[in-house]
């Protein structure tokens, strides 16, 4: 079974500050994960991905996110935070032929 | 332009009365699927199709119903609305096999209040 813990639902950072949203997740095989982006009133689309390869994966709009096995996380960032980045974040888990797992998600806020 | 069109957008109901959120996508996928987003829960899985006439439950399918008759879509039934389906939807689509490498093509929603 899979399963995605985002820590903290709601995270308010300042423009110009570094964005950082925190994802766990626990896999009995070796993990894709992903982070999706919901802009307000739009569905979800995909910003990044780690499927195989290098740790570190870069997605649109300046966010990038490392896989890290021995902690089980990929923590999404930003060094500098920008009013439009201001959306709802899921991270999610897929693998193992079965469909994705999602995160219950975070709420970016962006404080001018 | 590659997409997938939900409808309707919004829409009021009360509860018994039969209704369908239709999903439709111009990609060729064959996998479709269908989300709810709940305040607090993120996105749960109601129902997936991995092809015309497959489909199978996701993780709350109870009160709700789907067909895939046709490869491009995938209607969201639910035939008597209760108040606890008040919700946002989603459609999603992909290419078989993209569907574990998240590769998902996501409509705008649909939200729906049942009084």
């Amino acid at each position: 079974a899979q399963s995605v813990t985002q820590l903290g639902s709601h995270v308010s950072v300042s423009e110009g500050a570094l964005v950082l949203l925190r994802c766990n997740y626990s896999s009995s095989v070796p993990p894709y994960l992903f982070w999706y982006v919901q802009y307000p009133n739009q569905g979800l689309q995909l910003l990044l991905k780690y499927t195989t390869g290098a740790t570190l994966v870069k997605g649109i709009n300046g966010f990038e996110a490392e896989f890290k096995k021995s902690e089980t996380s990929f923590h999404l960032t930003k060094p500098s935070a920008h009013m439009s980045d201001a959306a709802e974040y899921f991270c999610a888990v897929g693998g193992g032929n079965t469909p994705l797992v999602f995160g219950k998600g975070t709420r970016l806020s962006v404080i001018a | 332009e590659a997409q997938v069109t939900q409808n309707p957008r919004y829409l009021i109901t009360v509860t018994g009365k039969k209704l369908t959120v239709t999903c439709s996508q111009n990609m060729n996928h064959e996998y479709m699927s269908w989300y709810r987003q709940d305040p607090g829960l993120g996105l749960r899985q109601i129902y997936y199709s991995m092809n015309v006439e497959v489909t199978d439950k996701g993780d709350v399918p109870e009160g709700y119903k789907v067909s895939r008759k046709e490869k491009r879509n995938f209607p969201l039934i639910l035939e008597s609305p209760s108040p606890n389906q008040t919700s946002l939807y989603f459609c999603a689509s992909s290419l078989v096999g993209a569907e574990t490498t998240g590769e998902l093509f996501f409509g705008e929603g649909s939200r729906l209040t049942v009084l």
